[in-house]
C-alpha cells in the first residue's frame, strides 16, 4: 500500500515553455500532498503544500505564479512550471499523506527530473 | 536555520555489523520523526517513524531511538546488508502546528562486503 506515482519521470524542455508534472496516490486518498525539489547533493526542500479543493500554501521564496499547483481530486495533484528557465532544472518530488493515517506519514513519489535547455 | 541536522555526510560499515545514523534537531515543537532511505534519481522510501511519546520503535532490522532531552534521534540497522547502501534522511514534523516535514541533509551509508 501507500504507493505514489509521478509522471513524467524525466522531461527535457526548451527555455520559456511550461511543464506539467502529475502526482497520484494510487491506493489511498490524499487530501494533502506536498511538492519538493532537490538540488544535487542537497536535502529536499519543501516548495508548497497542496490541499484538495483549496489554494496551495507556498513556502517563503517560492513564486506561486511560476509554480502553479492544482489539487483537483483526492488522488491527483499537478505542478506546472511556467516559462521554465535553466535555473529551474532540478529534481522535483511529490509526497502524499494517507487520509486514514493518523500518524500523517508522507509517502513519496519516484521524482521527476526536469532539464531546461 | 537548519532545524534538523545530520552531521555525518557519509558512513561506511562492514556487512553484518551495525550501522548507526544520527540526527539532531533544535525545534522542541517537533513531535513526530521519520527516517527515509533514498537512492539516486528516486523518491525517498519511508523506513520507520517514532512519535515523541515513545523513545524506541523497532521494525525488523531497523530501530529508531529518540532522546527528547538531548533532541537527538538515531537509526540502527542490524545486521547491515549491501542493499542498505543509500542516502538516509531523517525528518521531523510538528503535527500540532505546520505539519510540514523538515529534512536533514542526509547521510550516505555504504555497506562494504
Amino acid at each position: 500500500g501507500a504507493v505514489v506515482s509521478q509522471h513524467p519521470s524525466r522531461v527535457i524542455c526548451k527555455s520559456g515553455t511550461s511543464v506539467k508534472i502529475e502526482c497520484r496516490s494510487l491506493d489511498f486518498q490524499a487530501t494533502t500532498m506536498f511538492w519538493y525539489r532537490q538540488f544535487p547533493k542537497q536535502s529536499l526542500m519543501l516548495m508548497a503544500t497542496s490541499n484538495e479543493g483549496s489554494k496551495a500554501t507556498y513556502e517563503q521564496g517560492v513564486e506561486k505564479d511560476k509554480f502553479l499547483i492544482n489539487h483537483a481530486s483526492l488522488t491527483l495533484s499537478t505542478l506546472t512550471v511556467t516559462s521554465a528557465h535553466p535555473e529551474d532544472s532540478s529534481f522535483y518530488i511529490c509526497s502524499a499523506r494517507d487520509d486514514r493515517d493518523y500518524q500523517e506519514t508522507q509517502y513519496f513519489g519516484p521524482g521527476t527530473r526536469l532539464l531546461v535547455l | 536555520d537548519q532545524q534538523v541536522k545530520q552531521n555525518s555526510p557519509s558512513l561506511s560499515v562492514q556487512e553484518g555489523r551495525i550501522s548507526i545514523l544520527n540526527c539532531d534537531y533544535t525545534n522542541s515543537m517537533f513531535d513526530y520523526f521519520l527516517w527515509y532511505k533514498k537512492y539516486p534519481a528516486e523518491g525517498p522510501t519511508f523506513l520507520i517513524s517514532i512519535s515523541s511519546i515513545k523513545d524506541k520503535n523497532e521494525d525488523g532490522r531497523f530501530t529508531v531511538f529518540l532522546n527528547k532531552s538531548a533532541k537527538h534521534l538515531s537509526l540502527h540497522i542490524v545486521p547491515s546488508q549491501p542493499g542498505d547502501s543509500a542516502v538516509y534522511f531523517c525528518a521531523a514534523s510538528d503535527r500540532r502546528g505546520a505539519q510540514k516535514l523538515v529534512f536533514g541533509q542526509g547521510t550516505r551509508l555504504t555497506i562494504n562486503p
